[in-house]
């Protein structure tokens, strides 16, 4: 099983729309979560932190559960900007947000106007 | 301010040359990590950097990867003799022990194509 898992898509949405994405993780003891947008070619970017109760940014929700062992973003009203691949990370370290990430595939978006 | 900067942009070396690719982290960030992503796949630590202590080799795939930092600034990554699997885009992020959850910040990446 692999440490961190996405569904890799392509979502295709219409501008407005609203579009989640579900990422599971296999350690439970991980501390820190995150993530991240990727243009094409490009590098990743962070988009947030998932914080334990949850946080918003703007039009972007993020959650986590830790009991399901996943977390989750949802992006309300989507932009055309939107359209990216979407990484989900995640810190396994042990009492430590220090240590590498383990990524996802990553999910594609494109909304389309 | 600045960001992660990394040299070069692009790289093309023939099969069994050398290669060194170099990482300018964000000033003050004491935490330095190597990724590479090959085409169309995932991210794939490489080794991370945390002060004095030792470095996290963990995901060096060969014993033809090697990096080294000085102190809390540059990062060189190097690979020898390179083989056309090492073809992929090598990513450096760097992160702050004063970040809450070590929110890893990432360079634009050095694309290494060995022909």
């Amino acid at each position: 099983r692999k440490e961190v898992e996405q569904d890799p898509g392509p979502f295709n949405v219409p501008e407005g729309a609203t579009v989640a994405f579900n990422c599971t993780y296999s350690n439970s003891a991980s501390q820190s979560f995150f993530w991240y947008r990727q243009d094409c070619r490009k590098e990743p970017k962070l988009l947030m932190s998932v914080y334990s109760s949850g946080n918003e940014d703007g039009r972007f929700t993020a959650q986590l559960n830790r009991a399901s062992q996943y977390i989750s973003l949802l992006i309300r009203d989507s932009k055309l900007s939107d359209s990216a691949t979407y990484l989900c990370a995640v810190n396994f370290d042990r009492g430590s947000t220090l240590g590498r990430l383990y990524f996802g595939r990553g999910t594609q978006l494109t909304v389309w106007p | 301010g600045a960001g992660v900067s990394q040299s070069p942009s692009n790289k093309v070396t023939e099969k069994g040359k050398d290669v060194e690719l170099r990482c300018d982290p964000i000033s003050g960030h004491t935490a330095l990590y190597w990724y590479r992503q090959r085409l169309g796949q995932g991210l794939e630590f490489l080794i991370y950097f945390q002060g004095n202590s030792a470095p996290d080799k963990s995901g060096l795939p060969s014993d033809r990867f090697s990096a080294e930092r000085t102190g809390e600034s540059v990062s060189t990554l190097t690979i020898q003799r390179t083989q056309q699997e090492d073809s992929a885009v090598y990513l450096c992020a760097s992160s702050s022990l004063g970040g809450r959850y070590n929110e890893q910040f990432f360079g634009p990446g050095t694309r290494l194509t060995v022909l």
